[in-house]
């Protein structure tokens, strides 16, 4: 079974500009999760989607949105992009809900802001 | 508000030793959910356990180990027989089933 799949691996962009990272969940997942990490700030939730519908919300500006299509692949945006964006993007898929199973993490977007 | 503690920023053990490491959580929920997760030099997050909030039973899995208190509010992970494979950064986290919250992490490193 192929695991969660993240595109692009690396992006460079420069302040401003505007960024989609694409995540790809295990087939059955319905779950997917997005996450930022930044040797500062840690790791920390962006936001959550099952079938198609946003269920949680992390503390981060509207500059950041996401969006899960009907095949459960989900997208996030940066709009704006400003310095303290760079970061790992960690996306996270799993079968149920809220996090009550397993999640499976991918192997990240790391985005950096010039 | 949600809260993760891991006190020890950084640990430092010769293979074969045992070490624990800690994990404090601040919630006001009576429903939660703790986790522990792996993470390698590689970057990818594993998962390692996930325990609600009602089931206060420590867990044995191989080498790895998990005492869940509530009574202190801790969910300690122990690796026994550490070995250089473990080497990596260590995260607890804390769902309420609206938010994930991550504890900064604990940076492993067993020498040889």
């Amino acid at each position: 079974k192929a695991g969660v799949t993240q595109t692009p691996r690396y992006l460079i962009k420069t302040r401003g500009q505007q960024v989609t990272l694409s995540c790809s969940p295990i087939s059955g997942h319905r779950s997917v999760s997005w996450y930022q990490q930044t040797p500062g700030q840690g790791l920390q939730f962006l936001f959550e989607y099952f079938s198609e519908t946003q269920r949680n919300k992390g503390n981060f500006p509207g500059r950041f949105s996401g969006r899960q299509f009907s095949n459960s692949r989900s997208e996030m945006n940066v709009s704006t992009l400003e310095l303290g964006d760079s970061a790992l993007y960690l996306c996270a898929s799993s079968l149920e809900v809220d996090w009550v199973d397993e999640q499976f993490f991918g192997p990240g977007t790391r985005l950096t802001v010039l | 508000a949600q809260k993760v503690t891991q006190a020890q920023t950084e640990i430092s053990v010769v293979e074969k030793e045992d070490v624990t490491l800690d994990c404090v959580y601040e919630t006001r929920d009576t429903t939660y959910y703790l986790f522990w997760y792996k993470q390698p030099p590689s970057g990818e997050l594993v998962f390692l356990i996930r325990r609600n909030s009602f089931d206060e039973q420590n867990e044995i899995s191989g080498r790895y180990s998990w005492n869940f208190q509530k009574s202190t509010s801790s969910f300690n992970f122990t690796i026994t027989a550490s070995q250089v494979v473990d080497s990596a950064v260590y995260f607890c986290a804390l769902s309420d089933g609206q938010n994930f919250v991550f504890g900064p992490g604990t940076r492993l490193s067993v020498l040889p």
